[in-house]
């Protein structure tokens, strides 16, 4: 089944502690990035790539990090999380070029406490 | 940066009654997709459209890229079609090919 997976789905953390979120995708896409989702803000784009080892901020980086090593892994980084870094965030994935369809994760729902 | 505007932003259906949800946007577009967001926050993708008309089941979509809008129609609405539906363009041109988010028309079917 084509598919974007991540882990955890929840977490729940303390302040500085180093996590990464992941996300694999099986359907040999070039693009991938990472949105998060709060009240009122809708859903941000953080980070995206679009291919392996090409990476670039998105609408809202900061107090993130993002690799892509492989073409199916694209893993989302809090090097010291913060409780502003309390949200609901989900991965993407499409195949190169703006006009083709984005699947997305499950989302993974991370409070800072 | 483009922006994208839905609405109605909330809308309350008896069980079996029809919608239309809009999507307006403010410059071309090269895609347009429709999601919905399950009481449980997972993102459901409806239909990809950047012009033209689908339809699946109930549901159907029509994109009107000249225009600028996207409608959404629901029919014979169900109790599961609770959630929030969320229209996301690409701008022709965004270098980064980002999905812009409308903010959403939170929908809710009593039974």
């Amino acid at each position: 089944e084509a598919q974007v997976t991540q882990n955890p789905r929840y977490l729940i953390t303390v302040t500085g502690k180093k996590l990464t979120v992941t996300c694999s995708q099986n359907m040999n896409h070039e693009y991938m990035s990472w949105y998060r989702q709060d009240p009122g803000l809708g859903l941000r784009q953080i980070y995206y790539s679009m291919n392996v080892e090409v990476t670039d901020k998105g609408d809202v980086p900061e107090g993130y990090k993002v690799s892509r090593k492989e073409k199916r892994n694209f893993p989302l980084i809090l090097e010291s999380p913060s409780p502003n870094q309390t949200s609901l965030y989900f991965c993407a994935s499409r195949l190169q070029g703006g006009n083709t369809e984005a699947f997305f994760g499950q989302g993974t729902r991370l409070t800072v406490v | 940066g483009i922006q994208v505007e839905q609405s109605p932003p909330d809308l309350i259906l008896q069980e079996g009654a029809n919608s239309t949800l809009r999507c307006n946007f403010s410059d071309s577009v090269n895609n347009l997709q429709w999601f919905h967001q399950n009481p449980w926050g997972q993102l459901i993708n409806l239909f990809y459209i950047p012009s033209g008309t689908k339809q699946n089941g109930r549901l159907s979509a029509t994109t009107v890229a000249t225009e600028r809008y996207s409608l959404l129609y629901i029919s014979s609405s169900q109790t599961t079609d609770t959630g929030v539906y969320f229209c996301a363009v690409v701008g022709w041109g965004n270098a980064g090919n980002m999905l812009t988010f409308g903010g959403g028309t939170r929908l809710m079917v009593k039974p």
